[in-house]
């Protein structure tokens, strides 16, 4: 597809459970974002990726959090041990060259902890 | 820290006046700004965008005005329409000088055209 794809679109686990999230950004997009939108909120930066290397993971709450970029393309984002308070929805945006251009975004993972 | 404030959080206008939502930015380095439409369940999708070295940037019906000296920047819609209807995201980016690109978010301003 021509824009950037996330899945799933909606994830529902327990509490303690892990979570994989996955994006696929624009063809040829070298920059990739992850942003966490909690209802009715802004968006949080959590992790930048260049490439494949993550020049700024500021943004990642905790260590239970943790995201990696393989072949420069797809990204996976991890939440260990879920907490309610990790409900929200995860948008992933990707870039070219390298963030001059700006962020185009997928519609996100909508996902709720029970 | 890094902070964007976004007025007002609601606004809601008839159909075919204006509507103008502010944002101000606290770090002086930011050099671009983006603004976003988010329609419900999608993600937010850019409408247009200024950098530094801009005062102000049109189109068609979207405006954005940049002043640098007060760190504010104002999008302006004119001749409002119903699916103008959604909430507004402006963001701030320091791009190059920091070695991230990451955007700052405000907390949006959900507008509403009454038809």
């Amino acid at each position: 597809g021509a824009g950037v794809s996330q899945s799933p679109s909606n994830k529902v686990t327990e509490k303690g459970k892990d979570v994989e999230l996955r994006c696929d950004p624009i063809s040829g997009h070298t920059a990739l974002y992850w942003y966490r939108q909690s209802l009715g909120q802004g968006l949080e930066f959590l992790i930048y990726f260049q490439g494949n290397s993550a020049p700024d993971k500021s943004g990642l709450p905790s260590d239970r959090f943790s995201a990696e970029r393989t072949g420069g393309s797809v990204s996976t984002l991890t939440i260990q041990r879920t907490q309610q308070e990790d409900s929200a929805v995860y948008l992933c945006a990707s870039s070219n060259p390298v963030g001059r251009q700006p962020q185009h975004f997928g519609d996100g993972t909508r996902l709720s902890i029970l | 820290g890094e902070n964007v404030e976004q007025h007002p959080s609601t606004l809601s206008v008839q159909e075919g006046d204006s509507a103008v939502i502010k944002c101000t930015y606290s770090d002086s380095a930011s050099n671009y700004f983006p603004w976003y439409k988010q329609e419900l369940g999608k993600g937010p999708q850019l409408i247009i965008d200024i950098r530094s070295n801009v005062g102000e940037k049109k189109d068609q019906r979207i405006a954005v005005t940049l002043n640098k000296t007060a760190k504010h920047f104002s999008l302006h819609i004119t001749e409002t329409q119903p699916e103008d209807s959604a909430v507004y995201f402006c963001a701030a980016s320091k791009g190059a000088t920091s070695g991230t690109y990451k955007y700052i978010f405000g907390t949006g301003t959900r507008l509403k055209v009454l038809a």
